[in-house]
C-alpha cells in the first residue's frame, strides 16, 4: 500500500536556526514524485520543492533542501535559517503515476512554529 | 506563473441551501482539476479528480450527489454542495494540473480554499 508517515505532529524550532522536517513513504513503484507544501494559517498550499525517485541529487530551492535517502524511504525537509513566518503546517505528499492520474497521497502534516 | 483562483473564499448559508464553488487556472490550462475537503488541523482528504469533458471520478465514501463537480472548460471547475447541512461544514481546495505537461515533476496548484459554513 501507498503510503506517507509524518511522525511530528509539532515542532519548535528557534528563530535563525535549521529545522528538519521527517517524512518516509512507501511504495513498490520505482516511479514517483515526491513534494512538500507549506500551508499558512491562511489556508492557502504553498508548493516548496520537489524530489524525483531517480533525482541523483538532493533538490534544493533557496532556504529548502530535501534530504532524499531513497534506500531508507525518507524525504526529510530541511529549513536553514528559520524565520518568523515559516511558521505554519507543512504537508510532505506523494505522486506515484503508473495510473494516469496525477493524485497526491498527502501525510497527516507537521505544525512548525519558529520562536523569536 | 500557474496561478489558480478560488472562488468565494469564505461561505455562511443557511441549512439547505446549496453553494457553488469555483476553481480557475489562470494563466495555464487544466485538464486535471482535484477537489480536497480538510478538516480543522487534519491533512486534506481528496473528494474528487476533476477531468475536462468528462465526468468526475470521486473518491470512496464521497457522495456524488451531494458534491457535484463540472469541469466544462480548461480553465474552470465547480463544486456545488447540494442542500448543504452544518456537516458540510469545512475548509474547501481546489488544485489544478497544468495541462501536455510532463506530470513526473509537476507539482498541483493550489487554490486559496474555501471556508463554507452552514447555519
Amino acid at each position: 500500500a501507498q503510503k506517507i508517515t509524518q511522525t511530528q505532529p509539532g515542532m519548535f524550532v528557534q528563530e535563525k536556526e535549521a529545522v528538519t522536517l521527517d517524512c518516509t513513504y512507501d511504495t513498490s513503484d520505482q516511479s514517483y514524485g515526491l513534494f512538500w507544501y507549506k500551508q499558512p494559517s491562511s489556508g492557502e498550499m504553498i508548493f516548496l520543492i520537489y524530489q524525483g525517485s531517480y533525482d541523483e541529487q538532493n533538490a534544493t530551492e533557496g532556504r529548502y533542501s530535501l534530504n532524499f535517502q531513497k534506500a531508507r524511504k525518507s524525504a526529510n525537509l530541511v529549513i536553514s535559517a528559520s524565520q518568523l513566518g515559516d511558521s505554519a503546517m507543512y504537508f510532505c505528499a506523494m505522486r506515484v503515476p503508473p495510473s494516469g492520474t496525477y493524485k497526491y497521497i498527502f501525510g497527516t502534516g507537521t505544525r512548525l512554529k519558529v520562536l523569536a | 506563473g500557474a496561478v489558480v483562483s478560488q472562488h468565494p473564499s469564505r461561505v455562511i448559508c443557511k441549512s439547505g441551501t446549496s453553494v457553488k464553488i469555483e476553481c480557475r487556472s489562470l494563466d495555464f490550462q487544466a485538464t486535471t482539476m482535484f477537489w480536497y475537503r480538510q478538516f480543522p488541523k487534519q491533512s486534506l482528504m481528496l473528494m474528487a479528480t476533476s477531468n475536462e469533458g468528462s465526468k468526475a471520478t470521486y473518491e470512496q465514501g464521497v457522495e456524488k450527489d451531494k458534491f457535484l463537480i463540472n469541469h466544462a472548460s480548461l480553465t474552470l471547475s465547480t463544486l456545488t454542495v447540494t442542500s448543504a447541512h452544518p456537516e458540510d461544514s469545512s475548509f474547501y481546495i481546489c488544485s489544478a494540473m497544468p495541462q501536455n505537461r510532463g506530470y513526473s515533476n509537476q507539482p498541483q496548484h493550489f487554490g486559496d480554499g474555501t471556508r463554507l459554513s452552514i447555519l
